[in-house]
C-alpha cells in the first residue's frame, strides 16, 4: 500500500518556467490538498478539492493552478514560476474530514527550487 | 475556523513526560482537535485526534477541559527520536468543514 506518493521528489526551474506536480493516492479518499512549507515556517494551504472534479481555493492560491480529473491524482501546476514560490510542497489526502479517527495521510514533500 | 494558539517551541530532557498545550477560544461545537507531528524533510503525521475528555493511544495521550477551549497533548517519556514540531489543528466537523489548516506549530527539542 504506497499510501501517498509525490512526482517528482526534486526540481529546479528556471523562472518563468512551467511545471506540474502529480500527487497519487490508492486510498480512494476524497479530499485531496496541496500544501506549501516555507524553511521554519508551517503548512500553508495552496488549493484543496472535496472529490474528484472538484478543487477550491486555500489560503495562497495565486500562481497555482489544480487540476482532479481522477479520484486518485491531484495535480499542482505552476504556469510561470517564480523565486517566491521555491519552496517544499506537500500533498494530503483524507477520507471525508469529520469525525473520529479519520486522519490526513501526507506524501513525502516536493523541494522546488525556482532559480 | 478556529484559531489555534502554541508555545512556538520547547526542549525537554530525554526520559521525562512533555505537556503540550494548544488554545482554541472559538471551537465550535461539532469540532475535532487533532494532533500532527512532523520530522524534519517529512510529511506531518497524524498522532492523535479527540472530541471531549481524554484519549490515549499508543503514542500520546490528549486532554480536553470541558470547555474545550485548550487541549493539551502529552508525550510519556520522551525520547531524542521525538524531536519534531507538533501542530494542533481544530476543524474538520461532521458539517463540511473541509479545509485542513495548519498554525506554525510548536517545535519540540529533547535533549540528552
Amino acid at each position: 500500500n504506497a499510501g501517498v506518493t509525490q512526482t517528482p521528489k526534486f526540481r529546479v526551474l528556471k523562472t518563468g518556467q512551467s511545471m506540474t506536480l502529480l500527487c497519487a493516492q490508492d486510498m480512494n479518499h476524497e479530499y485531496m490538498y496541496w500544501y506549501r512549507q516555507d524553511p521554519g515556517m508551517g503548512l500553508r494551504l495552496i488549493h484543496y478539492s472535496v472529490g474528484e472534479g472538484t478543487t477550491a481555493k486555500g489560503e495562497v492560491p495565486d500562481g497555482y493552478n489544480v487540476s482532479r480529473l481522477k479520484k486518485q491524482n491531484f495535480l499542482l501546476g505552476l504556469e510561470s514560476a517564480a523565486p517566491s514560490q521555491t519552496s517544499v510542497y506537500f500533498c494530503a489526502s483524507n477520507p471525508e474530514p469529520g469525525g473520529m479517527n479519520t486522519e490526513a495521510f501526507f506524501g513525502q514533500g516536493t523541494r522546488l527550487t525556482v532559480v | 475556523l478556529a484559531k489555534t494558539t502554541q508555545p512556538i517551541s520547547m526542549d525537554s530532557y530525554e526520559g521525562q513526560e512533555v505537556n503540550i498545550t494548544c488554545s482554541h477560544n472559538n471551537i465550535a461545537t461539532n469540532d475535532y482537535i487533532t494532533w500532527y507531528q512532523q520530522f524534519p524533510s517529512q510529511g506531518p503525521r497524524f498522532i492523535i485526534q479527540g472530541y471531549k475528555t481524554k484519549v490515549t493511544n499508543e503514542v500520546a495521550s490528549l486532554f480536553i477541559p470541558a470547555d474545550r477551549k485548550s487541549s493539551t497533548l502529552s508525550l510519556p517519556r520522551v525520547s531524542l527520536s521525538d524531536t519534531a514540531v507538533y501542530y494542533c489543528l481544530v476543524g474538520l466537523s461532521n458539517f463540511g468543514n473541509e479545509k485542513l489548516t495548519f498554525g506554525t506549530g510548536t517545535r519540540l527539542t529533547i535533549i540528552p
